[in-house]
């Protein structure tokens, strides 16, 4: 059973600095993985897709990598800006031609601060 | 241009009605899914339709019944709504491009009183 875990679960940083958010998974025969950004009381907005054949995607000042073999992935945000605070979620894909359901991660609230 | 909707944006009821969600999207995807975020903010899937075929099912309650008329629609019907049932219910869609990219609605902010 694919689990999805993302550290840290909050983060407050101050305007401007990079900032790394970090996912792992149980499972590394994935489909693919994709980011999401929610804001509050709002729905999911995808970011970045990462297909199981792909090393990173990137953009503007996001750039997500993939280590399927680790199972791991990291969302680098650049330059961060106060409007980049919300919960960033990451969701893993089966594999073999992708079972059509996403797991979640439990999220990261990001808040930065101006 | 909405992408994916749904309505009703908040529900409040009590304890026993039935209710229904309805969702609808526009970009010719073939897949459709509704997923639960529980009071704990953690999302997790219920049911995934293809060309209005059940895929996917969760050992969700069969109080839960979605229902697809056509491929740009699927709709969630619960009977005999629990205080447990409270949460927020997010329809997504996906298409065979972009490697099945997911597309979410706003959500509906489901009370159970």
């Amino acid at each position: 059973k694919q689990e999805v875990t993302q550290i840290p679960a909050a983060l407050s940083v101050p305007e401007g600095e990079n900032l790394v958010l970090n996912c792992s998974f149980t499972d590394s025969a994935i489909y693919n993985l994709q980011w999401f950004r929610q804001d509050p009381g709002k729905g999911l907005t995808s970011l970045l897709l990462i297909q199981s054949s792909q090393r990173e995607q990137t953009s503007g000042r996001l750039n997500a990598s993939l280590d399927k073999s680790s199972g791991r992935s990291t969302l680098y945000i650049a330059a961060s800006q106060p409007g980049d605070s919300a919960t960033y979620l990451c969701a893993v894909r089966g594999g073999q031609g992708g079972s059509e359901k996403l797991v979640f991660g439990k999220g990261t609230k990001l808040t930065v601060n101006p | 241009d909405t992408a994916v909707s749904q309505t009703p944006k908040y529900l409040v009821t009590q304890m026993g009605n039935d209710k229904s969600i309805k969702c609808e999207q526009n970009l010719g995807h073939d897949t459709m899914y509704w997923y639960k975020q529980d009071s704990k903010k953690f999302l997790k899937i219920m049911f995934s339709y293809n060309n209005k075929e059940l895929i996917i099912n969760e050992t969700v309650p069969n109080r839960f019944s979605p229902k697809s008329p056509d491929k740009a629609h699927l709709n969630l019907h619960i009977n005999s709504l629990e205080l447990g049932d409270s949460a927020v219910y997010f329809c997504a869609s996906s298409g065979r491009d972009r490697g099945g990219e997911q597309y979410f609605g706003p959500g509906t902010r489901l009370t159970v009183t």
